[in-house]
């Protein structure tokens, strides 16, 4: 069964940072090119980042810019997003998914950023 | 003017079809892009329904129900979801989604509603 679960997902202030984990199971996930997904209270959809199998090949959101970077780690199969610089409007629930090939998604963790 | 633009919201009654629309800001043409569709139900995550480029590459998420199919309206520039036979559990958002620029980009969203 494939699984992406989330984690790291906290409530955090402004400027802060915090470090997503996103764990994966039941494929091979180093075939795979990733992204992470979020999804503010009420809101869309919006992407903020992908990463190829690789790793070699990155793209951001300009929205996260300079403030979020994606990687990954094959041998452990796992995803990550590192968020400095967090911001209000970065509040969101965060989705790890695969959104070029297989269509999976994760169930999502929180990020709460207030004062 | 936005990259994908679809409607707020449609209604429709049981047994009846649904088509859905995600039209391309008139500078990028439909015919050259994948078109993912997304159906997410409150409180869970998306669930990755098809995607369509042309009738020879497609793709059916894993366990999609064939009553929901792709297609693409070149004279509207825009992609089509169709949900044949209605039923309550489609009582849905549904996003459309595309990668463009090096960005992905999803829709505003179609909250379905089944009267």
């Amino acid at each position: 069964e494939v699984q992406l679960v989330e984690s790291g997902g906290d409530l955090v202030q402004p400027g802060g940072s915090l470090r997503l984990s996103c764990a994966a199971s039941g494929f091979t996930f180093s075939n795979y090119g990733m992204d992470w997904v979020r999804q503010a209270p009420g809101k869309g959809l919006e992407w903020v980042a992908y990463i190829n199998k690789g790793g070699g090949s990155i793209y951001y959101a300009d929205s996260v810019k300079g403030r979020f970077t994606i990687s990954r780690d094959n041998a452990k199969n796992s995803l990550f997003l590192q968020m400095n610089s967090l911001r209000v409007e970065d509040t969101a629930v965060y989705y790890c998914a695969d959104l070029w090939d297989s269509g999976y998604w994760g169930q999502g963790t929180l990020v709460a950023v207030s004062s | 003017q936005a990259v994908l633009t679809q409607p707020s919201s449609l209604s429709a009654s049981p047994g009846a079809s649904a088509s859905l629309t995600c039209t391309l800001r008139s500078d990028i043409n439909v015919g050259t892009y994948r078109i993912y569709w997304y159906q997410q139900k409150p409180g869970s995550p998306p669930q990755y329904l098809l995607r369509y480029k042309s009738d020879s590459d497609k793709q059916q998420g894993s366990g999609v129900s064939s009553r929901f199919s792709g297609s693409k309206d070149a004279s509207a520039n825009a992609g089509i979801l169709l949900i044949s036979g209605l039923q309550s559990e489609d009582e849905a958002d549904y996003y459309c989604l595309i990668w463009h620029s090096d960005t992905y980009v999803f829709g505003s969203g179609t909250k379905v509603t089944v009267l």
